[in-house]
């Protein structure tokens, strides 16, 4: 299996504009999580889905962050517009049920955003 | 509410020392599941180890080793004869199933090892 996979790996924005980082989970895998690291905030988890469906969105910062999975294989997290705090980096995971697995999170290998 | 605590934010250590990476865990549910996962300075963040609850058994794995502790709710991870490749952030993890199972993590623990 190719992995989680992410794109882009690095992108650069001016503030205002709005940045799409998108992710293509595991095939098979039923949980999607988006994560954000920062030096300040450490790994925060923004959202999760189980089955392309939203469980948990309390962590998104705020109105301008939105995240969709139309269906298993691809996400979308959108900024609209972005703001220099937003420079992070953006990770993607993926992985099955606890109770199939080891619950391990299976990470892409990240989307760094710079805001300037 | 779940939470993760790994105090030590720092560590530098000299090769060959052993070095003990303290993790402390906050749930209210009896189902809950540990982990480890370690970020090189290449940035990807990999897997190391999994406990569920039910299971207090401590683990090695070649010079890892890991000792779950439910009474002081502390996981902690234990590096033998480090080597400088194991420098990297190192985070402790938590899921539970009042939490929907989503993993909230600690905050890292970044550790040096000089040669």
């Amino acid at each position: 299996d190719a992995g989680v996979i992410q794109s882009p790996r690095h992108e650069v924005t001016e503030m205002g504009q709005e940045v799409t980082l998108r992710c293509k989970p595991i095939s098979g895998h039923d949980y999607l999580f988006w994560y954000r690291q920062t030096m300040m905030r450490g790994l925060e988890l923004l959202i999760y889905f189980n089955n392309n469906v939203p469980i948990d969105d309390s962590g998104m910062p705020e109105d301008r962050f939105s995240a969709k999975m139309p269906n298993a294989s691809f996400s979308t997290l959108k900024i609209q517009p972005s703001e220099p705090r937003d420079s992070a980096v953006y990770f993607c995971a993926s992985s099955l049920p606890p109770s199939l697995s080891s619950g391990e999170l299976f990470f892409g290998e990240g989307s760094r955003l710079t805001v300037l | 509410a779940q939470k993760v605590t790994q105090a030590q934010t720092e560590i530098s250590v000299v090769e060959k020392e052993d070095v003990t990476l303290d993790c402390v865990y906050e749930t209210r549910d009896t189902t809950y599941y540990l982990f480890w996962y370690k970020q090189p300075p290449s940035g990807e963040l990999v897997f190391l180890i999994r406990r569920n609850s039910f299971d207090e058994q401590n683990e090695i794995s070649g010079r890892y080793s890991w000792n779950f502790q439910k009474s002081t709710s502390s996981f902690n991870f234990t590096i033998t004869a480090s080597q400088v490749v194991d420098s990297a952030v190192y985070f402790c993890a938590l899921s539970d199933s009042t939490g929907g199972f989503k993993t909230i993590f600690g905050a890292g623990t970044r550790l040096f090892v000089k040669a």
